[in-house]
């Protein structure tokens, strides 16, 4: 299995252009997310779906979109980047067993973006 | 809102010291987790905790949870450098527990 893989490993955007980074997983996992990272500020939660056709909004959800349609992947979409978009990305699988559990969260490697 | 909250921010140790960070919730937590990211590489699971007072070790690393419930530590025993990296705590984002709460972390260096 590959895990969780994520597309492109970096990328530098200019203000204004659009971008899809790319998610995938290989274990089944019915819920997915996407987080961002700046340096010393944590994970912040930026959307996640709990199934193919359902997500939600974490807490910065504003200035990127996010699909479901397979089971498999989870593209988060940036529409019109800008500078305070520069981040690292990361994208989480995880196997929900029932309505009592908190689930492993299993991580891709990660999406340098910096927008210039 | 909710809040995972972490202390230090930054330690640095000798090879063989100890180390602890802790993780403060602003609510009672059902459960906590814990993560490692090492420079330049994404989170990895260590350790999830559901009872209060529970009580894991995985070798030199001792997990607790709080009577409480909301508060965590995590203690390293004679560090090694290999022990270098980012340490994150994070709880349940709402009562369904469909998401986590990070803490910002505790990032740790190691010096021989």
């Amino acid at each position: 299995n590959a895990g969780v893989t994520q597309t492109p490993k970096f990328r530098i955007l200019k203000i204004g252009q659009s971008m899809t980074l790319q998610c995938a997983q290989d274990m089944n996992h019915n819920y997915m997310y996407w987080y961002r990272q700046d340096p010393g500020m944590g994970l912040k939660l930026i959307y996640y779906s709990v199934g193919a056709g359902i997500t939600d909004k974490g807490e910065v959800p504003n200035g990127y979109n996010v699909s479901r349609s397979t089971t498999e992947d989870f593209p988060l979409r940036l529409e019109l980047a800008a500078p305070s978009q520069t981040s690292v990305y990361f994208c989480a699988s995880s196997y929900r067993h029932s309505s009592l559990s908190t689930d492993t969260q299993y991580f891709g490697p990660g999406t340098r973006l910096t927008v210039l | 809102g909710q809040q995972v909250m972490q202390i230090p921010q930054y330690q640095h140790v000798q090879e063989g010291e100890d180390f602890t960070t802790y993780c403060n919730s602003s609510t009672t937590l059902s459960n906590i987790q814990w993560y490692k990211q090492r420079p330049g590489g994404h989170p990895v699971f260590l350790i999830q905790l559901v009872k209060s007072g529970e009580v894991k070790k995985q070798k030199r690393l001792t997990f607790q949870f709080g009577e409480a419930k909301k508060n965590s530590s995590l203690h390293i025993t004679a560090t090694q450098t290999t022990d270098v990296g980012t340490y994150f705590c994070a709880g349940p984002a709402n009562q369904a527990g469909t998401a986590l709460i990070f803490g910002k972390g505790t990032t740790l260096s190691v010096s021989s």
